[in-house]
């Protein structure tokens, strides 16, 4: 039972290179979320899915896409990644009707 | 909107000494509260939660008190060990139809052996 997995670890980009986060959850929860993680800003989120098949925004979209590939996996984009994009990267899951998330242990992200 | 205040860090203590960190909350309706604790090159765990008014939170020695009449979620440990140091975050979550967690700055402690 690994709980929430998150791929790659660390990643460096170029402005305007594109890629792909990974996150996927061995949990069987149906709600999954992507924050980042700011010095002092503490988590904001950047969208989530409460259930297959279903996204939303949160607070911070803007620059980013998601895909819920199935009830496990749930992925982050970049079109076109910014020096502002430079953070931390976390995936977290809940059960249905229940308000604790479990994280993965984050991609840190730098973009020059 | 709903928001959490929590005291800025970094805080350093020396092992054994007490640990109080602060967190006042904003919210429409009943949220849940809950500490959640990073440890370094991790991503973050929950330490405890309370899910009404009056509700005490409690998990390795640290306890936490729901208190709605001065929208406060204080952590405290009685004896904080090395093993400690850490970045704590007070959340806070609300259902709004599916449960939004709004988090505070986060909060640094160094326990010095």
């Amino acid at each position: 039972n690994a709980g929430v997995t998150q791929t790659p670890k660390f990643q460096v980009l170029k402005t305007g290179q594109s890629m792909t986060l990974q996150c996927a959850q061995d949990m069987n929860h149906n709600s999954m979320y992507w924050y980042r993680q700011d010095p002092g800003m503490g988590l904001r989120l950047i969208y989530y899915s409460a259930s297959e098949g279903t996204t939303d925004k949160g607070e911070v979209p803007n620059g980013y896409n998601v895909s819920r590939l199935n009830k496990r996996e749930f992925s982050l984009r970049l079109e076109s990644a910014a020096p502002s994009q430079t953070s931390v990267y976390f995936c977290a899951s809940s059960d249905r009707g229940q308000v604790t998330q479990y994280f993965g242990p984050g991609t840190r992200l730098l973009v020059l | 909107g709903d928001s959490v205040t929590q005291m800025e860090g970094p805080v350093t203590l020396s092992e054994e000494a007490f640990l109080t960190i602060n967190c006042t909350y904003t919210a429409t309706g009943y949220p849940s509260l809950f500490w959640y604790v990073q440890y370094p090159g991790e991503g973050l765990q929950l330490l405890l939660k309370a899910t009404k008014a009056d509700d005490k939170g409690s998990n390795k020695g640290f306890e936490a008190t729901y208190r709605k009449e001065t929208t406060s979620f204080h952590l405290e440990k009685g004896s904080v060990q090395v093993s400690d140091s850490a970045v704590y975050f007070c959340a806070l979550s609300v259902n709004t139809g599916g449960f939004k967690t709004i988090f505070g700055a986060g909060t640094r402690l160094f326990v010095k052996a």
